[in-house]
């Protein structure tokens, strides 16, 4: 069974651009969520979805944007980017959002701002 | 609000040895907790987890406690091998939502 996989693995942006990164969770896997990775916060989560509604959502500012579609693939947008956004952004699928719910994290994408 | 914090930050043991990782959190009414791995620059992989009504989970030569009590986890890695070096996560989540809430890691160098 394929695991979660992200797209693109690396990206270099400048201030003030925008972006999208893609998630596709573990095929059957409904609930996908997005963290953040920085050395000097650790992992911090931004956003739940599950099936197309977003369910939890972290304390970021609102140029952290998200959806999910209909076949449970998630995209994550981060506007007008500043040089504190760069980050490894980890995304995890779990089966369900109301049960047990063990995460599985994909390989992330390291996004670096200019 | 839930806090997550996990000694050592580094841990460097030799060949063999036996280690305990130590994971503790501060709101005891947590719905599963989570142990991770990541090794540089990549994901998390999920090496357990225990429900809140469990005490234990082995994988091999992993074995994870849980004492919700106390607010603290243990991760025991038997017969270390360089293959375990990398950074362990342990994560709570408090409800039946996804949202994990992490500590900052140990970073655990095992040398031959």
């Amino acid at each position: 069974k394929a695991g979660v996989t992200q797209t693109p693995r690396y990206l270099i942006k400048t201030r003030g651009q925008q972006v999208t990164l893609s998630c596709s969770p573990i095929s059957g896997h409904r609930s996908v969520s997005w963290y953040q990775q920085t050395p000097g916060q650790g992992l911090q989560f931004l956003f739940e979805y599950f099936s197309e509604t977003q369910r939890n959502k972290g304390n970021f500012p609102g140029r952290f944007s998200g959806r999910q579609f209909s076949n449970s693939r998630s995209e994550m947008n981060v506007s007008t980017l500043e040089l504190g956004d760069s980050a490894l952004y980890l995304c995890a699928s779990s089966l369900w959002a109301s049960e047990v719910g063990e995460q599985f994290f994909g390989p992330g994408t390291r996004l670096t701002v200019l | 609000k839930q806090e997550v914090t996990q000694i050592p930050a580094a841990l460097s043991v030799p060949e063999g040895e036996n280690l305990v990782l130590n994971c503790s959190f501060t709101d005891s009414a947590i719905y599963n907790l989570q142990w991770f791995r990541q090794d540089p620059g990549k994901g998390l992989t999920s090496l357990l987890l225990i429900q809140s009504s469990q005490r234990e989970q082995t994988s091999g030569r992993l074995n994870a406690s849980l004492d919700k009590s106390s607010g603290r986890s243990t991760l025991y890695i038997a017969a270390s091998q360089p293959g375990d070096s990398a950074t362990y996560l342990c994560a709570v989540r408090k409800t039946s939502g996804s949202r994990l809430t992490f500590g900052e890691g140990t970073q655990l160098t095992v040398n031959p």
